[in-house]
């Protein structure tokens, strides 16, 4: 099937840094979902984002979707040993099928 | 807020033995419920999707004899791993989606399979 690509695959970030996440399609979506997922745990839903050039905040964390709406971005500012884990992008269903980026999994060192 | 129930969330098993997942959308309906399979530091590989009353889609490679999905109703759909091998040990995640095909997915707890 279809997977959206993601860089890097791994990240190691001593507490305090920033850290992005990128994710990239040969395809035009209709729209990207983020998730994270704890070590040991399962995914959760962070965000949506439907319009092109569209930016989204969450505290630390900024969602960027892409002008031509085939890549988007996840910045973490001032990373915290709560924001290990891995995160995912995802592109919501056309169809029957619901595909994961490759993921990139954050190490924060204290 | 929407809760997905799976279970058991681990289990054991000698190989050539079955297993079966168990996916419940606790407090909504979900028409439509997606399986994934996680390896260690991987992502998340979409197995099959599941309708409710109608045959899973499975994915390319995915053997549908080999992992049974059911979806008798609309909020349990189980998965059987049927004559488990090593190789098939792995963490099998469940998700659903709503009425409406709305979006986000909830996910379950997982299961982790081991298969001696």
């Amino acid at each position: 099937g279809q997977q959206v690509m993601q860089i890097p695959q791994y990240q190691h970030v001593q507490e305090g840094e920033d850290f992005t996440t990128y994710c990239n399609s040969s395809t035009t979506l209709s729209n990207i979902q983020w998730y994270k997922q704890r070590p040991g745990g399962h995914p959760v839903f962070l965000i949506q984002l439907v319009k092109s050039g569209e930016v989204k905040k969450q505290k630390r964390l900024t969602f960027q979707f892409g002008e031509a709406k085939k890549n988007s971005s996840l910045h973490i500012t001032a990373t915290q040993t709560t924001d290990v884990g891995t995160y995912f992008c995802a592109d919501p269903p056309t169809g029957n099928q619901f595909y994961f980026g490759t993921g990139t999994s954050l190490t924060v060192i204290p | 807020g929407a809760v997905v129930s799976q279970h058991p969330s681990w289990v054991i098993c000698k190989s050539g033995t079955s297993v079966k997942i168990e996916c419940r959308s606790l407090d909504f309906q979900a028409t439509t419920m997606f399986w994934y399979r996680q390896f260690p530091k991987q992502s998340l590989m979409l197995m099959a999707t599941s309708n409710e009353g109608s045959k899973a889609t499975y994915e390319q490679g995915v053997e549908k004899d080999k992992f049974l999905i059911n979806h008798a109703s609309l909020t349990l759909s189980t998965l059987t791993v049927t004559s488990a091998h090593p190789e098939d040990s792995s963490f099998y995640i469940c998700s659903a989606m709503g009425l409406g095909g709305a979006s986000p997915l909830h996910f379950g707890n997982g299961t982790r399979l081991t298969v001696t």
